[in-house]
């Protein structure tokens, strides 16, 4: 199975702040990385797919990038509803796997 | 507006058999555009994906779990299922159902979530 590292596990940011977070894959990937954010008690929600492309009507202060096995989510000015957990995950090959989340807090 | 729904027990004895199902709302199952997949998330855990099915019955699972999981899909009620056999507390988990892409595995849709406890 390939392996998904997110970095850090937990990020204290404040309201405005620009936020990155890290996911590294065990084995290259190209472009097949996506990145979901879950609020607590909700499904996770598609934001971005293929590293980069932000999926229909995720605000574009989301962006991602990265190939390979090394992969950025970026958050250009945090906004209150963006205090949640984000995973990546790999669709290069079978099984499906998914980062161990990044918690985004309060700070 | 694509909807899905999970709905089954929430509650399952050690050794039994886990089943839910996935009904899918403001579109067809039959769509050749999509696979149909299970995720499960233990509490304060990550994610797992189970399995997923295609239209046509093809199905892909986990190896993890591959000896213990079933999908299937009934098109004529837009629905697809999970059985999970000889199950364990580490079974317990909130269950996703969603939908995925053809053109790249990710996950567009996804259900509400359904926890199910696995205790005698």
């Amino acid at each position: 199975d390939i392996q998904m590292t997110q970095s850090p596990s937990t990020l204290s940011a404040s309201v405005g702040d620009r936020v990155t977070i890290t996911c590294r894959a065990s084995q290259s990937i190209s472009s097949w990385l996506a990145w979901y954010q879950q609020k607590p008690g909700k499904a996770p929600k598609l934001l971005i797919y293929k590293a980069s492309s932000l999926e229909s009507g995720v605000p574009s202060r989301f962006s991602g990038s990265g190939s390979g096995t090394e992969f950025t989510l970026t958050i250009s000015s945090l906004q209150p509803d963006d205090f949640a957990t984000y995973y990546c995950q790999q669709y290069n090959s079978f099984p499906w796997t998914f980062g161990q989340g990044t918690k985004v807090e309060i700070k | 507006q694509v909807q899905l729904q999970e709905s089954g027990p929430g509650l399952v004895k050690p050794s039994q058999t886990l089943s839910l199902t996935c009904t899918v709302s403001g579109g067809s199952i039959s769509s050749g555009s999509y696979y149909w997949s299970w995720i499960r998330q233990p509490a304060g855990k990550g994610l797992e994906w189970i399995g997923r099915i295609y239209t046509s019955g093809s199905t892909n699972y986990n190896p993890s779990l591959k000896s213990r999981v079933t999908i299937s899909v009934d098109t004529s009620k837009n629905q697809f299922s999970l059985k999970l056999s000889s199950v364990t507390a580490a079974d317990t988990a909130v269950y996703y159902c969603a939908r995925e892409t053809i053109r790249g595995s990710y996950f567009d849709y996804w259900g509400q979530g359904t926890l199910v406890t696995v205790s005698s």
